[in-house]
């Protein structure tokens, strides 16, 4: 049973770019959750899909931005990047239904922005 | 408002020490759920336990326990003899039972067991 993969693993960018960051869920699970995680802090959610639409959204602007495709797996776009994306962007896959909040991580993108 | 802190911001024990890694919440709502994940070098959050505002039975899982005490707002957690392999960052976490997305995250506790 495949948990959530996510990719690339690591990734280099300069001030400006935009990058694409992609999260495949746990097999059976149908919402996927973003979270940033600087280092040194916990992670901060970005925003969730369900039903490839983004339900709900964290303090986060609109440079970020997501997709959910039909087989449930999503991605997250960042534009114009900034020194501070530098971080490890967490996917996360759960079950809507019948879900107490149990959330099955990926291993991250450790993203740096130079 | 939510919030979680862990007041700890780094441990260092000898392997079979016992350790406890403690976390305080703060939350308005009757019914939330609790959460401790792990997060080890690789940094994948491993999900240890989820506990519910209305159950306040502690748990012990192997060397793992947990003991929440709701008249404190607290979750703590134990960690007994410790192992080289628990040598991880650790996080606790709070979900409100309407919203079923987003956790509030504590910064996390960085435990260190040296053999």
């Amino acid at each position: 049973d495949a948990g959530v993969t996510q990719s690339p693993t690591h990734l280099i960018k300069t001030r400006g770019q935009q990058v694409t960051l992609r999260c495949s869920p746990k097999s059976g699970h149908d919402t996927v959750s973003w979270y940033q995680q600087a280092l040194g802090q916990g992670p901060q959610f970005i925003f969730q899909y369900y039903e490839e639409e983004e339900r709900q959204r964290g303090n986060f602007p609109d440079r970020f931005s997501g997709h959910q495709y039909p087989n449930y797996s999503s991605e997250l776009n960042v534009n114009a990047l900034l020194l501070g994306d530098s971080a490890l962007y967490l996917c996360a896959s759960s079950l809507v239904v019948g879900n107490t909040g149990e959330l099955f991580f990926g291993e991250g993108s450790r993203l740096t922005v130079l | 408002a939510q919030k979680v802190t862990q007041a700890q911001t780094e441990i260092s024990v000898v392997e079979k020490e016992d350790v406890t890694l403690d976390c305080v919440y703060e939350t308005r709502d009757t019914t939330y759920y609790l959460f401790w994940y792990k997060q080890p070098p690789s940094g994948e959050l491993v999900f240890l336990i989820r506990r519910n505002s209305f159950d306040e039975q502690n748990e012990i899982s192997g060397r793992y326990s947990w003991n929440f005490q709701k008249s404190t707002s607290s979750f703590n957690f134990t960690i007994t003899a410790s192992q080289v392999v628990d040598s991880a960052v650790y996080f606790c976490a709070l979900r409100n039972a309407g919203n079923n997305r987003k956790l509030i995250w504590g910064l996390g506790t960085s435990l260190a067991v040296n053999p």
